[in-house]
């Protein structure tokens, strides 16, 4: 079965604060993905990686950067957390461009 | 526009009920189709992929329709556990074959 896990499931942080959500996948696959959810908006895909150290942009990039050094470890880093980046953060990885296996999701909040 | 729209719902059906999804999306080159289904405060997981064909899996139908450019999820026999909010994928062969969800609709079987 494949697992992908997030640092935590919950997570408080302040205005301006740096963050870093983690996401480790066990299935060895080459691509990886973060994305958030919002009420009304679905996901939205922030960056995804498709090797070690290859990262692209999605739709929504700007306030967050990602680092993938290992090719089962995949970051997102929040430069200075702001209130509209609440939301639920999701990670994936993918064996191909075809299915997604997702984590169990990291709800943000930004005081 | 955006790439993939759904009806947000809900559909409040009974059990044993048969309902019906459609999900449009914008872009005539898409390549790959999905539907995911997400459970409340849970992460999205793979209810089945969808071919040019149609395929059928017990109770859930999935149909194609390029020309108008529209996926479909059929359920027959609606059970209680049905109850979840469904979500449409679509991938963009041009952009590293990038998914696109759909902000899904939300299913409630009653007793």
């Amino acid at each position: 079965d494949v697992k992908v896990t997030q640092s935590s499931r919950y997570l408080v942080k302040r205005t301006g604060e740096k963050v870093f959500l983690e996401c480790v996948q066990d299935m060895d696959h080459e691509n990886m993905f973060w994305y958030r959810q919002d009420p009304g908006l679905g996901l939205r895909l922030i960056y995804f990686s498709y090797d070690v150290k290859m990262k692209e942009k999605g739709d929504i990039p700007e306030g967050y950067s990602v680092s993938r050094e290992k090719k089962e470890r995949f970051s997102l880093i929040l430069e200075s957390a702001s209130t509209n980046q609440t939301s639920m953060y999701l990670c994936a990885s993918s064996p191909n461009w075809d299915t997604q296996y997702f984590g169990p999701g990291t709800r943000l909040t930004v005081l | 526009r955006k790439e993939v729209e759904q009806d947000p719902g809900p559909f409040n059906v009974p059990e044993g009920a048969t309902v019906a999804f459609n999900c449009t999306y914008s872009n005539s080159a898409s390549q790959s189709f999905f539907w995911y289904r997400q459970d409340c405060r849970k992460e999205p997981k793979l209810l089945m992929s969808v071919y040019s064909s149609g395929n059928e899996d017990g109770r859930f139908t999935a149909q194609l329709n390029r020309a108008s450019q529209y996926i479909s999820l059929l359920i027959r026999d609606s059970k209680l556990s049905d109850s979840a909010t469904y979500l449409c994928v679509v991938t963009n062969p041009y952009n590293f074959n990038k998914f696109y969800f759909g902000s899904g609709t939300k299913l409630n079987v009653k007793p």
